[in-house]
């Protein structure tokens, strides 16, 4: 069975620094694994998602994310956060093909200080 | 192009009762899926409707049903609310053989 692992539940960064939110999947394949934002009251929002070929893949609001197969992980970066990224942020795993069921890690809060 | 909608946005209930909750997919999407988020988790997968057919189910009990129509909209529908039903529903819609998700707003549901 699949699985996502958030090890961080919540992390606080000052505006302008660097961030890395960590994620470790569980799945027989390669999967199909995807990064999504949740605004306060909001749905989700798709931030980038890896399928396949370069392992570094860029999204929106500057994000972008490092598949490493090595170490079973997908985290997400930014080199500079701003005070509207502060968001939950979800960590997600999903298949090829077929009728698609994702499964979602815990999320990560991110709190953003001047 | 709107985007993934679900009605209503909030809505409380009583233990025991029934709830249906409403979904319109985005423009050309023709698969429906239904998540569980309880406060503090990530969303859980419900079950997944394709061709007005259930295609796949995650662990929730048979209250949680669903239907989809031929517009490709859905409803959720549970039956004999608990406590533990106290969740923001999420419905997500996509394009079967696609692989990309698109959810909606949301509907908090509250149980008391």
């Amino acid at each position: 069975a699949q699985s996502v692992t958030q090890p961080d539940i919540h992390i606080t960064v000052s505006e302008g620094a660097s961030l890395e939110l960590r994620c470790n999947y569980s799945y027989g394949a390669t999967p199909y694994l995807f990064w999504y934002v949740q605004s306060p009251g909001q749905g989700l929002q798709l931030l980038l998602k890896y399928f396949s070929g370069d392992t570094l893949v860029q999204g929106i609001k500057g994000f972008e994310a490092e598949f490493k197969r090595s170490q079973s992980s997908f985290n997400l970066r930014k080199p500079s956060v701003h005070w509207s990224d502060a968001a939950e942020y979800f960590c997600a795993v999903g298949y090829s093909g077929g009728y698609q069921k994702v499964t979602f890690g815990i999320g990560t809060k991110l709190q953003v200080i001047p | 192009d709107a985007g993934v909608t679900q009605s209503p946005t909030h809505l409380i209930k009583t233990r025991g009762q029934q709830v249906t909750l409403r979904c319109s997919p985005k423009s050309g999407h023709d698969t429906v899926s239904w998540y569980q988020q309880a406060l503090g988790q990530g969303p859980q997968f419900i079950f997944q409707y394709y061709e007005e057919e259930e295609r796949q189910r995650g662990n929730f009990p048979d209250r949680f049903s669903g239907h989809q129509f031929p517009n490709y909209s859905s409803e959720l529908n549970v039956n004999a609310l608990l406590l533990g039903d106290s969740a923001l529903y999420l419905c997500a819609s996509s394009i079967k053989g696609e692989d990309t998700q698109y959810f909606g707003p949301g509907t908090r549901l509250t149980v008391l």
